[in-house]
C-alpha cells in the first residue's frame, strides 16, 4: 500500500488559508491525477497530468492550483477556499494517462471551516 | 462527454449469495471498464477491469460483463462474504485519451 502516498491525511483550514497537498508515487508512472470525492457523488476527474505536462483541466475553480514538478510529485496549492470543498482529496497515477489501471493515494481528508 | 449510469446504489445480500452490479456509459468511444472497490476509510482499489475486446473476464469470485452494443456493463460477485461489503465504483475510459468517468457508487453490504 505504499505505491501512492498523501500527506496530509488530514486538513483543517479557514477560507483564507493557503495549504498544499502533496502526493508521491513510487511505481514509475508516467500520468497523475486528482480527484475530488464527496459524499453521495460520483468521483470527480479535477486534473491530469502526463509527463509532467497538464493534459486536463475538468472546470475547476482557479483556488485550486496543480504543480507537477516531476513524473513522482504531484502537488495541490489551495487558497481561498469554500466550504463546499470539504472532500476527500484522491491523487492516483497510472503508467499512461486514459485506459489504464489507476492507483490511489489514501487521500487527504479537507475540511474548510 | 461520457455519462457512467450506476444502480443500484444500496444493495444487500445474505452471505453466499450472488451480488450483481450494473452500468451503463454514453461513449462509444470508451474502451477501458475497470471497477474499484473502496472500504470505508481507504482508497478505491482495482478488483477487475475489461476492455473492449472482450466480452468476460473472471477471476476468482469475481466476473465483469460488457456488451459493446447496449453499451452496458456489471460487475458479478458470487459466493459473496462478509469481507465483501464497501462501495463499488465502475468507470469508463478509453485510450488514447485522458479522462475516466465513474459510476455513483453502489454500497454492498454482505449479511453473515
Amino acid at each position: 500500500e505504499t505505491g501512492v502516498t498523501q500527506t496530509p491525511r488530514h486538513l483543517v483550514m479557514g477560507m483564507t488559508n493557503k495549504k498544499s497537498l502533496k502526493c508521491e508515487q513510487h511505481l514509475g508512472h508516467n500520468a497523475m491525477y486528482w480527484y475530488k470525492q464527496s459524499a453521495k457523488k460520483p468521483l470527480e476527474l479535477m486534473f491530469v497530468y502526463s509527463l509532467e505536462e497538464r493534459v486536463e483541466n475538468n472546470s475547476v475553480p482557479s483556488r485550486f492550483s496543480p504543480e507537477c514538478p516531476n513524473s513522482s510529485h504531484l502537488f495541490l496549492h489551495l487558497h481561498t477556499l469554500q466550504p463546499e470543498d470539504s472532500a476527500l482529496y484522491l491523487c492516483a497515477s497510472s503508467p499512461l494517462a486514459g485506459g489504464e489501471t489507476q492507483y490511489f493515494g489514501p487521500g487527504t481528508r479537507l475540511l474548510v471551516l | 462527454g461520457e455519462n457512467v449510469e450506476q444502480h443500484p446504489s444500496t444493495l444487500s445480500v445474505q452471505e453466499g449469495d450472488s451480488a450483481v452490479i450494473k452500468c451503463t456509459y454514453s461513449d462509444s468511444a470508451s474502451n477501458y471498464f475497470p471497477w474499484y472497490k473502496q472500504e470505508l476509510g481507504k482508497r478505491p482499489q482495482l478488483i477487475i477491469d475489461i476492455r473492449s475486446n472482450v466480452g468476460e473476464k473472471k477471476d476468482q469470485r469475481i466476473a465483469v460483463t460488457l456488451n459493446k452494443t447496449a453499451k452496458h456493463f456489471s460487475l458479478h460477485i458470487t459466493e459473496t462474504q462478509p469481507e465483501d461489503s464497501a462501495v463499488y465504483f465502475c468507470a469508463a475510459s478509453h485510450h488514447p485519451g485522458n479522462q475516466f468517468y465513474f459510476g455513483t457508487g453502489t454500497s454492498l453490504t454482505v449479511i453473515p
